[in-house]
């Protein structure tokens, strides 16, 4: 079975800190992705990667950035929280093309005070 | 810009019924076509990734049909029980990038 784990379900941060997402796949899986998902909007992809060291703008980029050193973890960067970051973040991996399903892991719930 | 729609945005049926619902998308624009279900406090999990059209797969009690050409796919459910309870996600690939475009899903509560 393909596991993909999140470093934390539930995180509380202060506005401006700098926070760290992890994400690790056991798959050997080349893409990762980072999602984020509020409600009435649906999951919107922030980052992925394609390959290590390789990355790749979602539709919400902006305040966020990421990190994949090695082929099983992608990280998520907040370079200074804000409360508008308090959301639902959501890592996925996914062997091959799009014709492959992506994988979730089980969801870190941030919250920015 | 690519927009996928699902509908109904949620639906309450009794256990035992059978149900359906439909996720739309630009028929000019498709590569693949995702179902997903994600349950309360769990990941999102695939249920079926489609590329042809006509094609028609099944789960168990789930079955998903895609029309290519009329940008749509249809999931039914049959004999709905409480645990089918979850949000039904379909994401679409319009083939010109690695992403998927997801909607914003069908919510469907199973009453026992």
């Amino acid at each position: 079975d393909v596991k993909v784990t999140q470093s934390s379900r539930y995180l509380v941060k202060r506005t401006g800190e700098k926070v760290f997402l992890e994400c690790v796949q056991d798959m050997d899986h080349e893409n990762m992705f980072w999602y984020r998902q509020d409600p009435g909007l649906g999951l919107r992809l922030i980052y992925f990667s394609y390959d290590v060291k390789m990355k790749e703008k979602g539709d919400i980029p902006e305040g966020y950035s990421v990190s994949r050193e090695k082929k099983e973890r992608f990280s998520l960067i907040l370079e200074s929280a804000s409360t508008n970051q308090t959301s639902m973040y959501l890592c996925a991996s996914r062997a091959g093309t799009v014709t492959y399903e992506q994988y979730f892991g089980p969801g870190t719930r941030l919250t920015v005070t | 810009i690519l927009n996928v729609e699902q509908s109904p945005q949620s639906l309450h049926v009794q256990e035992g019924d059978s149900t359906n619902f439909t996720c739309s998308f630009p028929s000019s624009n498709f590569y693949a076509l995702h179902w997903y279900r994600w349950e309360t406090a769990k990941s999102p999990e695939a249920l079926f990734v489609m590329t042809l059209n006509g094609d028609e797969k099944k789960k168990g009690r789930i079955s998903a049909t895609l029309n290519t050409k009329e940008g749509y796919s249809y999931l039914y459910i049959k004999g709905s029980q409480p645990e089918d309870s979850a949000t039904y996600l379909c994401a679409l690939n319009a083939g010109n990038n690695r992403k998927l475009i997801w909607g914003l899903g069908t919510s469907l509560a199973v009453n026992p």
